[in-house]
């Protein structure tokens, strides 16, 4: 089982429709969250952190269920420039010290229609 | 503007040849790190620096290598050694790595071609 993994997609949505991601992790002792937003040929942009039970931010809400070990993002009212692809990373502690690993997702490719 | 800068934003690379990536910020963060980005594959982390004077290997430093001497700047050097250096390079920042909250933030990323 890969340590964490996304849907690819793509989904492709109408302007307006309610779409949600999924991203599942197989280690236990993941502690932090984040959804990044990546852009065709840019760089990543941090979208949402997610914390303990999730959050808001507009019209995006990330929950966080530890019992199944995944993340979603939701995304309601989309719009046109909400096309990107998503990613999921996630921050877990490899051992009793400090060290912790980032690992990210392949990203799930999102596409809202006129 | 406080943020993070690459260059340059294309590079080609001869066979054999070392080249070198750019990367600087002024941000204040303490932790750097490099990835390397692949059609089709996740961000692979290729050498991350905790302060500076001080750098770890990633998951795939094998034909790469960096310096830490200033705070704001930790530079990426592709070395012949590198077999399939094709990619997307992306250097990021944090305020600190031994934090779990701490989110990073990306420049925009230089993509190098080989000739």
């Amino acid at each position: 089982r890969k340590e964490v993994e996304q849907d690819p997609g793509p989904f492709n949505v109408p302007e307006g429709a309610t779409v949600a991601f999924n991203c599942t992790y197989s280690n236990s002792a993941s502690q932090s969250f984040f959804w990044y937003r990546q852009d065709c040929r840019k760089e990543p942009k941090l979208l949402m952190s997610v914390y303990s039970s999730g959050n808001e931010d507009g019209r995006f809400t990330a929950q966080l269920n530890r019992a199944s070990q995944y993340i979603s993002l939701l995304i309601r009212d989309s719009k046109l420039s909400d096309s990107a692809t998503y990613l999921c990373v996630v921050n877990f502690r490899l051992n009793a010290g400090n060290n912790r690993k980032l690992i990210w997702g392949l990203g799930t490719s999102l596409a809202v229609n006129p | 503007d406080g943020g993070i800068t690459q260059s340059p934003k294309y590079l080609f690379r001869k066979e054999g040849q070392n080249v070198t990536l750019s990367c600087e910020q002024n941000l204040n963060h303490d932790a750097m790190y490099w990835y390397r980005q692949d059609p089709g594959q996740g961000l692979r982390l290729i050498y991350y620096s905790q302060i500076v004077n001080d750098f770890q290997k990633g998951d795939i430093a094998e034909g790469y290598s960096v310096s830490r001497e200033k705070k704001e700047s930790f530079p990426l050097t592709v070395t012949s050694a590198q077999k399939n250096p094709t990619a997307f390079y992306l250097c990021a920042s944090s305020r600190r790595l031994t934090d779990t909250s701490e989110t990073q933030y990306f420049g925009p990323g230089t993509r190098l071609l080989v000739l």
